[in-house]
């Protein structure tokens, strides 16, 4: 398995510009979600999805845009991207455990910068 | 979900025993203690978690206090591949929505020769 899988690694936008960062997990997991880590902070989760077809806010969902089609696939939109925007985002899966007890498995990040 | 309270940052010679606490007095019954790692620009990885019994894995230990107000995460021999930033998160078990994770800062652990 390859896991959790993030592209592009890296991104420079300039203000106004649009991208998706594309996530793919091939664990069959129902949940994933998008952080975002700004330097020296912890992550910010910024939407989740709990299926195919279900999405929801996180802590910081504005200027951002979220789908799932599929149980594989969760791309992250920006929108009208600002300097605020330049983070390091992280996309995460996971199980749905007996209990309701799973870790989640992160992806290697995809570090923006917005200029 | 309680907020948690760790150092800043620790050092720990290699080969050594790494005890990194992490203070959470206002969890609930039903809340679970968390720890992931990050190294340097990579994601969290997933350590271990624990509800009021001890726990240990092939990475590390989790000792919770009978209270459950506070834990310490053990790395019986650290590596220099043990350098991270450490974080301990305390949230509910899951009730039918998805698990939000809460990161602080966390605590860096250098591990040195």
């Amino acid at each position: 398995n390859a896991g959790v899988t993030q592209t592009p690694k890296f991104r420079i936008l300039k203000i106004g510009q649009s991208m998706t960062l594309q996530c793919t997990q091939d664990m069959n997991h129902n949940y994933m979600y998008w952080y975002r880590q700004d330097p020296g902070m912890g992550l910010k989760l910024i939407y989740y999805s709990v299926g195919a077809g279900i999405t929801d806010k996180g802590e910081v969902p504005n200027g951002y845009n979220v789908s799932r089609s599929t149980t594989e696939d969760f791309p992250l939109r920006l929108e009208l991207a600002a300097p605020s925007q330049t983070s390091v985002y992280f996309c995460a899966s996971s199980p749905q455990g007996a209990g309701g007890i799973y870790e989640q498995y992160f992806g290697p990040g995809t570090r923006l910068t917005v200029t | 979900d309680a907020k948690t309270t760790q150092p800043t940052s620790m050092d720990c010679a290699e080969g050594r025993a790494a005890n990194l606490p992490c203070n959470h007095s206002t969890i609930s019954g039903n809340e679970y203690v968390y720890w992931y790692r990050q190294i340097h620009s990579q994601g969290p990885q997933y350590i271990i978690h624990g509800l009021k019994n001890n726990e240990t894995n092939e990475m590390a230990s989790l000792i919770i206090t009978e209270d459950r107000k506070s834990s310490t995460l053990i790395l019986p021999h650290a590596t220099l591949r043990d350098t991270a930033v450490y974080y301990c998160i305390v949230r509910a078990r899951n009730t039918g929505t998805a698990s939000k994770l809460t990161f602080g800062t966390g605590t860096r652990l250098q591990v040195t020769l």
